[in-house]
């Protein structure tokens, strides 16, 4: 069964941190997508990878860099958190050839 | 440019009424298309989709859809709606051929509310 794990289901930080967030996935998936989800504004590509050291800059890059040093595992960086960065944040894998993209539980992150 | 709309904002229904969310797109090729659903505090989880072949697609939950390539539609429907089904639920399309990046594009989301 598909399956996209991510580090935390919820976080709390403080203006300034510096902020990881995991996402795992076990299909040997060649993208990986980071998003975030705010009310009434549906979901935010920030970053995605189309396989292991690629990185392409989503629709909402600013304040997140990504890495990704291994096929399975996707992180999110926040450098320097801000309070506009509160938010619901989802990781998703696919594979190529089909588009259908698959999707972790998210991480609801509040920065204080 | 390339979207997807989905007129309804927030939608309530009698359990066991029948259901139909609407999702309009804008994409230059062919599309792969596919409609999520997403529980309070989740993840999203695949409904269903269409890449080709018959245009009346079947899902989980009991849910299909229509790919009406005349109207640029790919809408939602379930005759009999249960308590269960409420959360929201977004539409996204998705490209096909060379040049494929994977991303897809997603609708701002239906709410559905179910009244007892």
């Amino acid at each position: 069964d598909v399956k996209v794990t991510q580090s935390s289901r919820y976080l709390v930080k403080r203006t300034g941190e510096k902020v990881f967030l995991e996402c795992v996935q076990d299909m040997d998936h060649e993208n990986m997508f980071w998003y975030r989800q705010d009310p009434g504004l549906g979901l935010r590509l920030i970053y995605f990878s189309y396989d292991v050291k690629m990185k392409e800059k989503g629709d909402i890059p600013e304040g997140y860099s990504v890495s990704r040093e291994k096929k399975e595992r996707f992180s999110l960086i926040l450098e320097s958190a801000s309070t506009n960065q509160t938010s619901m944040y989802l990781c998703a894998s696919s594979r190529t050839s089909s588009n259908t993209q698959y999707f972790g539980p998210g991480t609801r992150l509040t920065v204080l | 440019a390339q979207s997807v709309t989905q007129p309804d904002i927030h939608i309530t229904v009698s359990e066991g009424a029948s259901l139909e969310l609407r999702c309009n797109y804008s994409y230059g090729a062919t599309p792969y298309l596919f409609w999520y659903v997403q529980s309070p505090g989740q993840g999203l989880q695949l409904l269903l989709k269409y890449f080709s072949g018959d245009t009346l697609v079947q899902g989980i939950k009991g849910f299909e859809a229509e790919f009406k390539r005349s109207q640029s539609s790919f809408n939602l429907r379930k005759p009999s709606v249960h308590w269960s089904d409420a959360a929201e639920y977004f539409c996204a399309v998705g490209g096909t051929g060379s040049g494929n990046t994977g991303k897809l594009i997603f609708g701002q989301g239906t709410t559905l509310q179910v009244k007892p």
